[in-house]
């Protein structure tokens, strides 16, 4: 199967640490991408290949990975930081696949 | 800079075509693999379809296989997305999407509204 799972929500107060769970059995052969997506704008890349940070990311966005599960975690979430995101993986076949993204609420 | 405009969106009745494209600039088109995804409304992001960078292989998500065409143009440095037999459900906004060695860059998207 290549679905890929994700809370629907996740909410903490600022300046607290927020994690963001990707699970799918395609994850212990498959990178993962981490995408963040605000209200009419077009996604935003802040990890790629499991936990590597894109330029101008800010360093507390950080990825780790552990068997079919990869992790997003956002240290001291600001407000800034709320919005959607969603992981992503490709698979062998040369197709995609999002999970469902995530509503982070930093209140 | 890399800049990726969508184009060709509208409102569609169920049956109908559109041909969606995306001009590319900023990169060497010719060298990378392209995508659309999409987006229905208040939903989350779909993965559609890619083309290669040489045209040579084509990829779609199930539910548009036989349905939709994805192609490009090297020479005008354009995507494409013919859709054709369009469903309610694919209204979305559409995304034009490339993965170069300087980053992942998407376009702003546009909607395709398929109604009667």
């Amino acid at each position: 199967s290549h679905d890929l799972t994700q809370p629907s929500s996740v909410s903490v107060s600022p300046g607290q640490t927020a994690r963001i769970t990707c699970s799918g059995d395609v994850l212990t052969k498959k990178f993962v991408r981490w995408f963040q997506q605000k209200p009419g704008q077009a996604p935003v890349l802040v990890i790629f290949k499991d936990s590597e940070r894109p330029s101008g990311i800010p360093e507390r966005f950080s990825g780790s990975s552990s068997g079919t599960t990869v992790t997003l975690t956002i240290s001291g979430a600001q407000v800034d930081d709320e919005g959607d995101y969603y992981c992503y993986s490709a698979a062998d076949n040369n197709r995609g696949v999002f999970g469902r993204g995530t509503k982070l609420t930093v209140l | 800079d890399v800049q990726l405009v969508e184009s060709g969106g509208g409102l569609v009745q169920p049956g109908g075509s559109l041909r969606l494209s995306c001009e590319a600039s900023g990169f060497t088109f010719d060298s990378f693999l392209m995508t659309w995804v999409r987006q229905a409304p208040g939903k989350g992001l779909e993965w559609v379809a890619s083309i290669k960078h040489d045209g040579t292989g084509k990829f779609y998500v199930d539910s548009v296989k036989g349905r939709f065409t994805i192609s490009r143009d090297d020479a005008k440095n354009s995507l494409y997305l013919q859709m054709n037999s369009l469903r309610v459900e694919d209204t979305a906004v559409y995304f034009c999407r490339v993965v170069t060695f300087t980053g992942d860059f998407w376009g702003r998207g546009t909607l395709v509204t398929v109604s009667s």
